[in-house]
């Protein structure tokens, strides 16, 4: 069973520019979530994905959007980027339902000079 | 009030002692309570997922629900040097989405 998988691992951008992050849900899995983790805080929820359709958003402002594709694979792109983005960003996938667990990825390490 | 609560610790126990891990939350309607481990550096890692109150076990690991009380707690026995991370509390908070509100994290040292 493969697990989630995030590209890339790190990355280092400058104020200004835009990225894009990409996240390979686990097999069999059709909800995606990604999370922002900046040091010392827990994970923040940026937005969820089922179906290709966004299915929840935070407290992020709209440069950050994303994609999901129809093999459950997703997207994540920040426009704009700020110094306050630099953080760790992490996928997470899990089954249909409600309760059902996530599992992470390894995340990607961003950071913005 | 944060919606989910931990101490950030660090919480030192010496090796082979019971290591208790404690949170709280905020909204009665939270339906699901999960656990992860994060070693420095690394993503989070699921270790407990508890739904009703009471107790579960797992290994060397206990999770126990409180609905009434809004709390929830993680015990570790024979805590083991390897088991040296921050824990984070997980809640489902119900708001239509399936999103995970997390704690801050507590630091767990334990001591050989």
């Amino acid at each position: 069973e493969t697990g989630v998988t995030q590209s890339p691992t790190h990355l280092i951008k400058t104020r200004g520019q835009q990225v894009t992050l990409r996240c390979s849900s686990q097999s069999g899995h059709n909800t995606v979530s990604w999370y922002q983790q900046a040091l010392g805080q827990g994970p923040q929820f940026i937005f969820q994905y089922y179906r290709e359709e966004e299915n929840g958003r935070g407290n992020f402002p709209p440069r950050f959007s994303g994609l999901q594709f129809p093999n459950y694979s997703s997207e994540l792109n920040v426009n704009a980027l700020e110094l306050d983005d630099s953080a760790l960003y992490l996928c997470a996938s899990s089954l249909e339902g409600f309760n059902q667990p996530q599992h992470f990825g390894d995340g990607t390490r961003l950071s913005i000079l | 009030q944060k919606e989910v609560e931990q101490n950030s610790g660090p919480l030192s126990v010496p090796e082979g002692a019971i290591a208790s891990l404690n949170c709280t939350y905020s909204d009665r309607g939270s339906q699901s309570f999960f656990w992860y481990r994060q070693y420095s550096g690394k993503s989070p890692e699921l270790i407990m997922s508890i739904y009703s109150n009471g107790d579960k076990e797992d290994g060397r690991f206990t999770a126990q629900l409180n609905k009434a009380s809004q709390y929830v707690s993680l015990l570790i026995r024979d805590s083991q040097p390897s088991d040296s991370a921050t824990y984070l509390c997980a809640v489902n908070i119900f708001t239509g989405r399936r999103a995970l509100t997390f704690g801050s994290g507590t630091r767990l040292q334990v001591q050989p």
